[in-house]
């Protein structure tokens, strides 16, 4: 099976300015999880999308928000970029079980 | 408040040698506890996991302990290979809202020497 995609790999944008990330998950997994991982911060916890549906939400303001669609493919919107906000941005998918399996990440530089 | 805990940020041992990588938790509700390493410019892999109604599980090279009453956890390499160089994070979860979203550890950066 092909495993996470996530694209872009790579995206440079300036404050103020708002951004898409897309991944697809593997094959048969309906559930689509959203990370930031900052230098020293671990793997910050977004959302967690499920057929379609937001099931978890992290503690993030509200400029970040997400979609999955029918397909599982999922979406996640940074609005308003800040200075902040640049990060590895990390999907995950699962098969109703503990274990994520995750895509390579987009790496966002916000300038 | 930091629900899983790694207070070591990186570890370096020698090639052939054991590393030990450890994991503090505070939420008695995590049941399953996994490990998961990355390499740089990658997303994490999953390494290992234990459930909280074992103390042990072993994976060829790497075996994982998890002490429940001390709420502490610890990945075992033996013997450790230049390869395992990466950085390791600790993750512990609990059922939410019908998923299990695993909480993730700041991470330990592990350096094997040839």
């Amino acid at each position: 099976k092909a495993g996470v995609t996530q694209t872009p790999r790579y995206l440079i944008k300036t404050r103020g300015q708002q951004v898409t990330l897309s991944c697809s998950p593997i094959s048969g997994h309906r559930s689509v999880s959203w990370y930031q991982q900052t230098p020293g911060q671990g793997l910050q916890f977004l959302f967690e999308y499920f057929s379609e549906t937001q099931r978890n939400k992290g503690n993030f303001p509200g400029r970040f928000s997400g979609r999955q669609f029918s397909n599982s493919r999922s979406e996640m919107n940074v609005s308003t970029l800040e200075l902040g906000d640049s990060a590895l941005y990390l999907c995950a998918s699962n098969f109703d079980t503990d274990t994520q399996y995750f895509g390579p990440g987009t790496r966002l530089t916000v300038l | 408040d930091q629900q899983v805990k790694q207070n070591s940020p990186s570890l370096s041992v020698q090639e052939g040698r054991i590393s030990i990588l450890n994991c503090d938790y505070t939420n008695s509700m995590f049941d399953y506890f996994l490990w998961y390493k990355k390499y740089p410019a990658e997303g994490p892999t999953f390494l290992i996991s234990i459930s909280s109604i074992k103390d042990k599980n072993e994976d060829g090279r790497f075996t994982v302990f998890l002490n429940k009453s001390a709420k502490h956890l610890s990945l075992h390499i033996v013997p450790s290979q230049p390869g395992d160089s990466a950085v390791y994070f600790c993750a512990a979860s609990a059922p939410t809202g019908g998923s299990y979203i695993p909480t993730f550890g700041r991470g330990t950066s592990l350096i094997v020497h040839p």
